[in-house]
């Protein structure tokens, strides 16, 4: 099993949808989450940290449940503008072995 | 603000070369990360430099990698002898003090292997 696995999409709404993609990981012990997003031939971008209450940024929600080990990300009202990569990164802390995984992604197109 | 800094932004070399790669940091930010991103691939991390700390090289894919940071600032990533499926984009990030904390990515410099 992989440490974090995120289902590739691609997710295509409309404009104005709702959606929601979730992160698992494998790791009992991950400390921090984090979603980024990353549009085509760029470099990621912080999107939003996970909080252990859940946390919600304008649109966009997260959520952790550590009961079975995934976080999520929800966008309401979608925009074209959302159009892009989202990626979970899930932390273990610093103990000489892999610090930090990367989620390959899900890729979201919203149409207008 | 001054933002992660990588240069060069493209690099087109010969296999067989050895190529550097340099990356400066947000001032004050004490963790350094490199990533690899192969086109339509996900990140895939390469090593992570904390503080004074023995750096996490744990994804460096050969012997031929190798990254230092002098200093706790700017960070270089050595490939040696390099092959064609080291082209790819490389990817540097800081952040303010470890994992926990959120990273911040430089532009990249996209390496192409002829």
């Amino acid at each position: 099993r992989k440490e974090v696995e995120q289902d590739p999409g691609p997710f295509n709404v409309p404009e104005g949808a709702t959606v929601a993609f979730n992160c698992t990981y494998s790791n009992s012990a991950s400390q921090s989450f984090f979603w980024y997003r990353q549009d085509c031939r760029k470099e990621p971008k912080l999107l939003m940290s996970v909080y252990s209450s859940g946390n919600e940024d304008g649109r966009f929600t997260a959520q952790l449940n550590r009961a079975s080990q995934y976080i999520s990300l929800l966008i309401r009202d979608s925009k074209l503008s959302d159009s892009a990569t989202y990626l979970c990164v899930v932390t273990h802390g610093y103990t000489g072995r892999r610090a930090l995984t990367f989620g390959s992604g899900t890729r979201l197109q919203v149409q207008p | 603000g001054a933002g992660v800094s990588q240069s060069p932004s493209n690099k087109v070399t010969e296999k067989g070369k050895d190529v550097e790669l340099r990356c400066d940091p947000i001032s004050g930010h004490t963790a350094l990360y490199w990533y690899r991103q192969s086109l339509g691939q996900g990140l895939e991390f390469l090593i992570y430099f904390q503080g004074n700390s023995a750096p996490d090289k744990s994804g460096l894919p050969s012997d031929r990698f190798s990254a230092e940071r002098t200093g706790g600032s700017v960070s270089t990533l050595t490939i040696q002898r390099t092959q064609q499926e080291d082209s790819a984009v490389y990817l540097c990030a800081s952040s303010l003090a470890g994992v926990t904390e959120p990273q911040h990515f430089g532009d990249g410099t996209r390496l192409s292997i002829l």
